[in-house]
């Protein structure tokens, strides 16, 4: 079946300006993951959404950085105010939730986000 | 001080050789552990969960020591294909819900 699918594949933005990022999880994942990888870097945590719980959001970096998800399907991510420091690749996973700790998580091509 | 620390290699290796990684972590109430692989520009893939007792899967080997907080994994009879950058992970949070990730090992196996 269809993996996890994200949108645009790539971003080129200018510094100040907003962006959006799209994740289409796999069909019947109720828990959807936001991460970014930075050069060199691991995966950062951003946030998670788990059906219709209150999201966990005490990855995300900034005020700057908020997400949704609709429908307990599509999320979006968006950054306000883009900074220089923000370029990375943003993956978004899902998983079935069955139990969170234990669960594979899927992951999506990732956008990848370059602030001029 | 990072939830998690991992050796970035590069680790170069010829064919058939064996070949270890470590990932050390210091939160102790850390849940589960899993190694991942990131082919370049690619996403991650679960490589393999890593349970209390160790576990094999072919010629993939997963530890992990509590008392001492590491996980290792260890490849026998490397391939050309192997060739990868392999991250740890493990989940911690209320619900096991937050996830942290080391920088990712790179491997480069040489015919």
């Amino acid at each position: 079946g269809a993996g996890v699918s994200q949108s645009p594949s790539n971003k080129v933005t200018e510094k100040g300006k907003d962006v959006e990022l799209r994740c289409d999880p796999i069909s019947g994942h109720t828990a959807l993951y936001w991460y970014r990888q930075s050069l060199g870097q691991g995966l950062e945590f951003l946030i998670y959404f788990q059906g219709n719980s209150a999201p966990d959001k005490s990855g995300l970096p900034s005020d700057r950085f908020s997400a949704e998800r609709t429908g307990g399907s599509v999320s979006t991510l968006t950054i306000q105010r883009t900074q220089q420091e923000d370029s990375a690749v943003y993956l978004c996973a899902s998983s079935l939730a069955l139990r969170p700790s234990t669960d594979t998580q899927y992951f999506g091509p990732g956008t990848r986000l370059t602030v001029l | 001080r990072k939830e998690v620390e991992q050796d970035p290699g590069p680790f170069n290796v010829p064919e058939g050789a064996t070949v270890a990684f470590n990932c050390t972590y210091s939160n102790s109430a850390s849940q589960s552990f899993f190694w991942y692989r990131q082919d370049c520009r690619k996403e991650p893939k679960l490589l393999m969960s890593v349970y209390s007792s160790g576990n094999e899967d072919g010629r993939f080997t997963a530890q992990l020591n509590r008392a001492s907080q590491y996980i290792s994994l260890l490849i026998r009879d490397s391939k050309l294909s192997d060739s990868a950058t392999y991250l740890c992970a493990m989940s911690s949070g209320l619900t096991g819900n937050q996830f942290y990730f080391g920088t990712g090992t790179s491997l480069t196996v040489i015919p």
